[in-house]
Formats: structure tokens, sequence, C-alpha cells
């Protein structure tokens, strides 16, 4: 599977949007970008997936660049219950693979 | 979303004793389950895949015989640490698969202490 690369950590006014950037310049054509997120001492929480189209649920968007290279991943209205660990993960079988992540957290 | 429970959420033991860790998806039957550990401060590393009726595979560097997997039935899969020593104090966290969406859920994580 395709690595990815992630800052280490952002920090975000609660009520703002938050945009968290990934890196997955060696993704090929039939590999899924996922997003997940771990709030401390839980397993991780499934937040989206895409392949190649932008897609939006009740949690969040993911914007996937044309070349498919690297996503955004948006919290519309971040709150406070939004600090954690936020992975994206480049899956095309059904692995997935870890890496460090971004820790967001969420400034009142 | 679906839901994963893990069972015990926390254990505490000697060394040298055994401990299983129940992993089951209660909403969806899941074909495959997948087992992570977790080091504070670290990602999670994914330690093996278990398959409904046939034996699991490990991950470069878990010791099978260490870890032992059984994945007897859709719904239930089963991790046992034997022989369980310090340096195995972990989170250990199961996933399930769930086929129909193409997704994996996660259960919410074991913390095992071995003293």
């Amino acid at each position: 599977d395709a690595k990815t690369t992630q800052p280490t950590s952002m920090d975000c006014a609660e009520g703002r949007a938050a945009n968290l950037p990934c890196n997955h310049s060696t993704i090929s054509g039939n590999e899924y970008v996922y997003w997940y997120r771990q709030i401390h001492s839980q397993g991780p929480q499934y937040i989206i997936h895409g392949l190649k189209n932008n897609e939006t649920n009740e949690m969040a968007s993911l914007i996937i660049t044309e070349d498919r290279k690297s996503s955004t991943l948006i919290l519309p209205h971040a709150t406070l219950r939004d600090t954690a660990v936020y992975y994206c993960i480049v899956v095309g079988n059904e692995k997935l693979t870890f890496g460090t992540g971004t820790r967001l957290t969420i400034i009142p | 979303g679906a839901v994963v429970s893990q069972h015990p959420s926390r254990v505490i033991c000697k060394s040298g004793t055994s401990v299983k860790i129940e992993c089951r998806s209660l909403d969806f039957q899941a074909t495959t389950m997948f087992w992570y550990r977790q080091f504070p401060k670290k990602s999670l590393m994914l330690m093996a895949t278990s398959n409904e009726g046939s034996k699991a595979t490990y991950e470069q560097g878990v010791e099978k015989d260490k870890f032992l997997i059984n994945h007897a039935s859709l719904t239930l899969s089963t991790l046992t640490v034997t022989s369980a020593h310090p340096e195995d104090s972990s989170f250990y966290i199961c996933s399930a698969r769930w086929p129909d969406y193409n997704e994996q859920f996660f259960g919410p994580g074991t913390r095992l202490t071995v003293l």
C-alpha cells in the first residue's frame, strides 16, 4: 500500500473549519484514501473514504486532488470533542497500515 | 456505524500467565478480523489477519506461537497472549471488516498490563 505523509500536529480554534492535509504521491489507481481518528485510549473511528471524487458525510468532507496525490479532510465546525489523532491511510487490499497521523488539538 | 466489542477492556496479570481477549462483531458477520497492538504514544501496528475457519496470517516479526488467534465464527475472534511478560504490556485493538460496505470497524481496545 502507498505511504502517506501528514503533519505531526495541528491546532484549530473551536467552531472553525479544521483542514487536515495528507500526501500520498505514490497512490495507484485502485487504491482508496481512508481517514480514521483515534481519541485517547479508544479504538480508531472511521470518518470517511474516497477513490477520486470528493466525498461528504455527516462527520466530514474529503477533497482529493485531480492527480490523487494528495487529499484534505475537512471538519467543517470543529468542537473540543474533535481533538484526536487523525490517520490518513491508502488502502488497496483490506489491510490498513497506520502511519503516525496528525494530532489535532481544538483550542477553546 | 457498526459495533465491535472487545472483552475485557482492561486486564492485569502476572508474568507467565496467559490472557485471552475476545473480539465480537455485534451487528454484522465478519469473515475477516484484524488484531493490532499499540504502544504508548505510538501508532497501531497490525499483528495478524484472522479469517473465519482458517489459520491466521501473521505480520513479519509477530510470533504466532505466542499470540494465538482463533476465528471460530463469523462474529468472534480471540487473541490469546501466551506466557505473557512485561514487554507484552500494550493496548490491543481488534477490527472487523464488514464486506457489504468494505469498511473496517474497530473495537474499543483492551489494555493489558503484565506485572
